[in-house]
């Protein structure tokens, strides 16, 4: 079975800082990973995922992500982050369970407070 | 907006009561997927539906049961209810079943137990 570990469950920062939020997952099979963001009060929405390929992969609102296969970790990280992006980020991983399904596994969050 | 619809959006009931959430799906998707999130445990897998067919299982107590309709729209139904099932549930849905695919989420159901 696949779990998925975020490493920090609120992280504050100043408005234009640089922000990482760090996710470490555990599988014993290939897997796909997600990053999606959840504003106040809505459902989630995705940010970005790898599937394969170039380990750095770009999202959505300047976001992007390092998949390390060694290191079983995709952190997702911003250069210059806005009020506006104060929400709730889930890292996530998808990985074979048998059958012809994949099974979508959660962290726990990552609550992003961007300060002014 | 994702184009997953979901109602309604708040449901407020007592113990031992019976409800049901509903879900459209995005236009074209045929597995939908529930999850319940709370602050306990975060957000868990339920259940998940392919083109009218169980799919796939998760943390889905006995107490609750889902189905995927022929128009593709599915039905969460929660009984017996207790004061833990208070929680937001949100339906999810893909293109197909891949484990590759994006799921794109409703705006949830949150449901409380009085």
């Amino acid at each position: 079975a696949q779990s998925v570990t975020q490493l920090d469950s609120q992280v504050p920062v100043f408005e234009e800082a640089p922000v990482e939020l760090r996710c470490n997952y555990s599988s014993s099979v290939s897997v796909y990973l997600f990053w999606y963001v959840q504003y106040p009060n809505q459902g989630l929405q995705l940010l970005l995922k790898y599937l394969s390929g170039s380990t750095l992969v770009k999202g959505i609102n300047g976001f992007e992500a390092e998949f390390n296969k060694s290191q079983t970790s995709f952190h997702l990280r911003k250069p210059s982050v806005h009020i506006s992006d104060t929400a709730e980020y889930f890292c996530a991983v998808s990985a074979f369970s048998g059958g012809s399904n994949y099974k979508l596994t959660f962290g726990k969050g990552t609550l992003l407070t961007v300060n002014p | 907006d994702s184009g997953v619809t979901q109602t309604p959006k708040h449901l407020i009931t007592a113990t031992g009561q019976r409800v049901t959430l509903r879900c459209s799906p995005r236009s074209g998707d045929l597995s939908v997927y529930w999850y319940q999130q709370s602050l306990d445990q975060g957000l868990q897998f339920l259940i998940q539906y392919y083109n009218g067919e169980e799919r796939a299982k998760g943390n889905i107590l006995e107490r609750f049961s889902a189905q995927q309709f022929p128009d593709l729209h599915s039905e969460l139904n929660l009984s017996s209810l207790e004061l833990g099932d208070s929680a937001l549930y949100f339906c999810a849905s893909s293109p197909g079943g891949r484990g590759g695919d994006t799921q794109y989420f409703g705006p949830g159901t949150r449901l409380t137990v009085l």
